[in-house]
């Protein structure tokens, strides 16, 4: 069974760094792995999606790796602002073939507060 | 356009009741996820409906819980015979089917469900 952790579990900065968060996964056999972002009472944001074949994506101040072999990703952000205040969560799909790849594991998330 | 739309927002039930939750997809849509997050827990996967494929009910957790889908729009998720421990935000997401594994999720707002 696929298990997602994610550490820290919280973490708090102030404005301006820069910071890693970090996700492993159990099975590597995996289809690909998202990172989202979510707001209290606004659902998720799909924030960058990697494809079991790449090593990273970058969107803006936001850098994704992926190491599938290790079960290892990490989300990086640059110039942390209090607007990237939020819960961030790690998910990987199954590489189980057919239409279970939408079936995503998620980990429990880490929990950032930037400070002005 | 619009994005996933959930309905209710929040919803309180006595022990025992049945409850139903709504779920509007993006149009065009293909794909329809629904996914729980207990209070301190991570999301867990509930069912998936693909177009006009078997549903993968693999993740409902008894026979309390069942879900349709009317051809490629609204979703219901119906909960019977409600327990305490299936409090939580019921969280609707939407895909388009993409090409090698580029799907990305498009989450709702969530369904807050109290059960006293």
């Amino acid at each position: 069974k696929q298990e997602v952790t994610q550490i820290p579990a919280a973490l708090s900065v102030p404005e301006g760094e820069n910071l890693v968060l970090n996700c492993s996964f159990t099975d590597s056999a995996i289809y690909n792995l998202q990172w989202f972002r979510q707001d209290p009472g606004k659902g998720l944001t799909s924030l960058l999606l990697i494809q079991s074949s790449q090593r990273e994506q970058t969107s803006g101040r936001l850098n994704a790796s992926l190491d599938k072999s290790s079960g290892r990703s990490t989300l990086y952000i640059a110039a942390s602002q209090p607007g990237d205040s939020a819960t961030y969560l790690c998910a990987v799909s199954p590489n189980a073939g057919g239409t279970s790849y939408g079936k995503l594991t998620f980990g429990q998330g880490t929990i950032l507060t930037v400070h002005p | 356009g619009a994005g996933v739309s959930q309905s209710p927002s929040n919803k309180v039930t006595e022990k025992g009741k049945d409850v139903e939750l709504r779920c509007d997809p993006i149009s065009g849509h293909t794909a329809l996820y629904w996914y729980r997050q207990r209070l301190g827990q991570g999301l867990e996967f509930l069912i998936y409906f693909q177009g006009n494929s078997a549903p993968d009910k693999s993740g409902l957790p008894s026979d309390r819980f069942s879900a349709e889908r009317t051809g490629e729009s609204v979703s219901t998720l119906t909960i019977q015979r409600t327990q305490q421990e299936d409090s939580a935000v019921y969280l609707c997401a939407s895909s388009a089917r993409r090409w090698q594994g580029r799907e990305t999720q498009y989450f709702g707002p969530g369904t807050r469900l109290l059960v006293l």
